[in-house]
């Protein structure tokens, strides 16, 4: 099976820049992804990385993929607290049709 | 993007109960369907993958007999929790998917509870 972990939690300071990092053991993903969940609520997907890039920004996000390590990163620039969530990495596989496999969760914490 | 409406968003039952879950593509066709579970601060784990007119895929582990999965047109899918227990108690996610997208389009999450 496919294990993905990301760290329990990050806290960081208002206006700084988070990295939240992934790691992951299938090399056979297709996308992975970047979600947001805000306290009991669903799902806001973020971005997405097709598996045969290295990098894409989406204004304060930027992904970055290593395929070799096997290690996805998403860094927010100018954290603001309504940044406060925790963010999930996911990836899909050919033929899976966008089924996902989640990692463990990221809480990020944004501080005054 | 596309909207998915996942109804109840909250939901309390008794021991012994069934309750059902109703997971909409509101302005899309889905051909398939996804169930994930999600513990308190844990990682969403994916129960079935549902295609319409078909029955559903389970995931190891995951008691077909106690989740059933309905999909039974292009815009719905249910999800049916027989005889609830307090450790079903959970929050379950669906996501929509036509096949032919980069992204599935998740619901806002049913929170159930067992009492």
């Amino acid at each position: 099976g496919e294990d993905v972990e990301q760290s329990l939690f990050l806290s960081v300071r208002e206006g700084d820049s988070s990295v939240i990092n992934c790691t992951y053991t299938d090399s056979s993903s297709t996308y992975l992804y970047w979600y947001k969940q805000e306290p009991g609520a669903g799902l806001q997907l973020l971005t997405y990385i097709f598996s045969n890039m290295d990098m894409k920004q989406d204004q304060r996000l930027t992904v970055l993929l290593n395929k070799k390590d096997k290690h996805l990163s998403l860094r927010i620039a100018d954290t603001q607290t309504g940044d406060s969530a925790i963010y999930f990495c996911a990836e899909s596989f050919t033929g899976g049709g966008n089924k996902l496999t989640f990692g463990t969760g990221t809480q990020l914490k944004v501080e005054l | 993007g596309a909207v998915v409406s996942q109804h109840p968003s909250r939901v309390i039952c008794k021991s012994g109960t069934s309750v059902k879950i109703e997971c909409r593509s509101l302005d899309f066709q889905a051909t398939t369907m996804f169930w994930y579970r999600q513990f308190p601060k844990q990682s969403l784990m994916l129960m079935a993958t549902s295609n319409e007119g078909s029955k559903a895929t389970y995931e190891q582990g995951v008691e077909k007999d106690k989740f059933l999965i309905n999909h039974a047109s292009l815009t719905l899918s249910t999800l049916t929790v027989t005889s609830a227990h307090p450790e079903d108690s959970s929050f379950y996610i669906c996501s929509a998917s036509t096949g032919r997208d980069t992204e599935a389009f998740f619901g806002q999450g049913t929170r159930l509870t067992v009492v």
